[in-house]
């Protein structure tokens, strides 16, 4: 079972270049997330999505967008890549419902991005 | 708004010390609490949570945690911290609207020495 899977794990970027993310998960989630987690900074929420073909944006939206064509999987593009984006990104999922039905949120292991 | 904050940046224990973790929310109802620890390299793995009844709750590793509703916390405990223990931890509140996304404090990053 893997669970929560990002790809690539790590990636350099020169600024003005694009790329894109991908979660993907085997738990039949509904709920998907994007967070970057910057020094001092915690995780802020990028944007999220509560079903296929759904996504809303989060805390820190501004110089990425989502697609959710797949419920396994959530994208996060960068369609011209800024230093200010360096960061390690994290992926979540989480089964819909309110969280007192045991709806424990499952994370990936990140991706560090560098942009140069 | 709700927000989390974690007060301590970075906190160093030595091996088989208790440790606390502070945690103080900014809610305006009873909010649902959880700890998270961020190994090197890895990602989030959710230590326990609170969603109402008991105020203390326990997790996994031995941990612990204590909702206060006076002092607005949620306090991370351990009696006795081993060496794998050395972690980022994330205090995070929840669920809040469509989506029912967390909102994380910045993270305590623990240090144990031997």
């Amino acid at each position: 079972n893997a669970g929560v899977t990002q790809t690539p794990k790590f990636r350099v970027l020169k600024t003005g270049q694009s790329m894109t993310l991908l979660c993907a998960q085997d738990m039949n989630h509904e709920y998907m997330y994007w967070y970057r987690q910057d020094p001092g900074m915690g995780l802020r929420l990028i944007h999220y999505s509560v079903g296929e073909g759904t996504t809303a944006k989060g805390e820190v939206p501004d110089g990425y967008n989502v697609s959710r064509l797949k419920k396994q999987n959530f994208l996060l593009g960068l369609e011209s890549a800024a230093p200010s984006q360096t960061s390690v990104y994290f992926c979540a999922s989480r089964r819909a419902g309110s969280l007192t039905m045991n709806t424990e949120a499952f994370f990936g292991q990140g991706t560090r991005l560098t942009v140069v | 708004a709700q927000s989390v904050t974690q007060p301590d940046i970075h906190i160093t224990v030595s091996e088989g010390a208790s440790l606390e973790l502070r945690c103080n929310y900014s809610y305006g109802a009873t909010p649902y609490l959880f700890w998270y620890v961020q190994s090197p390299g890895q990602g989030l793995q959710l230590l326990l949570k609170y969603f109402s009844g008991d105020t203390l709750v326990q997790g996994i590793k031995g941990f612990e945690a204590e909702f206060k509703r006076s002092q607005s916390s949620f306090n991370l405990r351990k009696p006795s911290v081993h060496w794998s223990d050395a972690a980022e931890y994330f205090c995070a509140v929840g669920p809040l609207n469509t989506g029912n996304q967390f909102y994380f404090g910045t993270g305590t990053s623990l240090t144990v020495i031997p």
